[in-house]
């Protein structure tokens, strides 16, 4: 079975601090692994994918696969980064087709 | 670029009432999926089409069916709508190829529903 730990609901923080969003996996397999982001009221979109190892909007996220971990962090937050962060693990079904579990997400408050 | 596009934005049914909820998706994907959206419960998968023609249950499957119409169409249904089913509802697609587990998944803008 595969699940996605995120143990903070919210997560308030002052502009220029640091954020670390939590995020643990349970996986038998090779994982994939994706951070999405939702602003107000509007779409879930995808903010990175460990595969790609980029940053966006300054976000970074390590897979550490001895840990099961992927947080997602940020050196300084800014106001714009409120909103709700889900990780989601990305695996295949029998048949070979894709299936994504997502936890249950973070609300990051990023506080003038 | 439309997307994905999911009709209504809102909507508010009485219990017992039955309603659709259509999405579709421009991008040429074989993937598509249905989603709930709950506080505290994050995203919960209702149903999937990993390709046309095909359509399985999720996680949370139980008063709902799905119609995989076209490549583009995936509507959800609910029969005799309940409380229990106020949500958020979000439809998704991916590229959906086979064995390859790292497809980004692009989401509609979701739909309001409450049931009185």
């Amino acid at each position: 079975a595969q699940r996605v730990t995120q143990p903070e609901k919210l997560l308030s923080v002052f502009k220029g601090a640091p954020v670390e969003l939590k995020c643990n996996y349970s996986y038998s397999g090779s994982p994939e692994l994706f951070w999405y982001v939702q602003y107000s009221r509007q779409r879930l979109q995808l903010l990175l994918r460990h595969i790609s190892r980029e940053s966006i909007k300054g976000f970074t996220a390590d897979l550490n696969k001895g840990e099961t971990s992927f947080h997602l962090k940020k050196p300084f937050a800014q106001e714009e980064d409120s909103a709700m962060y889900y990780c989601a693990l990305s695996g295949l079904y029998s048949g070979g087709y894709q299936k994504v579990t997502f936890g249950t997400g973070t609300k990051l408050q990023v506080i003038p | 670029n439309a997307g994905v596009t999911q009709t209504p934005k809102f909507q508010v049914l009485k219990t017992g009432q039955s309603m659709t909820l259509q999405c579709a998706q421009d991008m040429n994907h074989n993937s598509m999926y249905w989603y709930r959206q709950d506080p505290g419960m994050g995203l919960r998968l209702i149903y999937y089409s990993a390709s046309e023609g095909t359509t399985d249950k999720g996680e949370v499957p139980n008063g709902y069916n799905v119609s995989r119409l076209n490549k583009r169409e995936f509507s959800l249904r609910l029969e005799s709508a309940a409380p229990s089913q106020t949500s958020v509802y979000f439809c998704a697609s991916s590229e959906g190829r086979r064995g390859l587990g790292n497809q980004p998944q692009h989401f509609g803008d979701g739909t309001r529903l409450s049931i009185l």
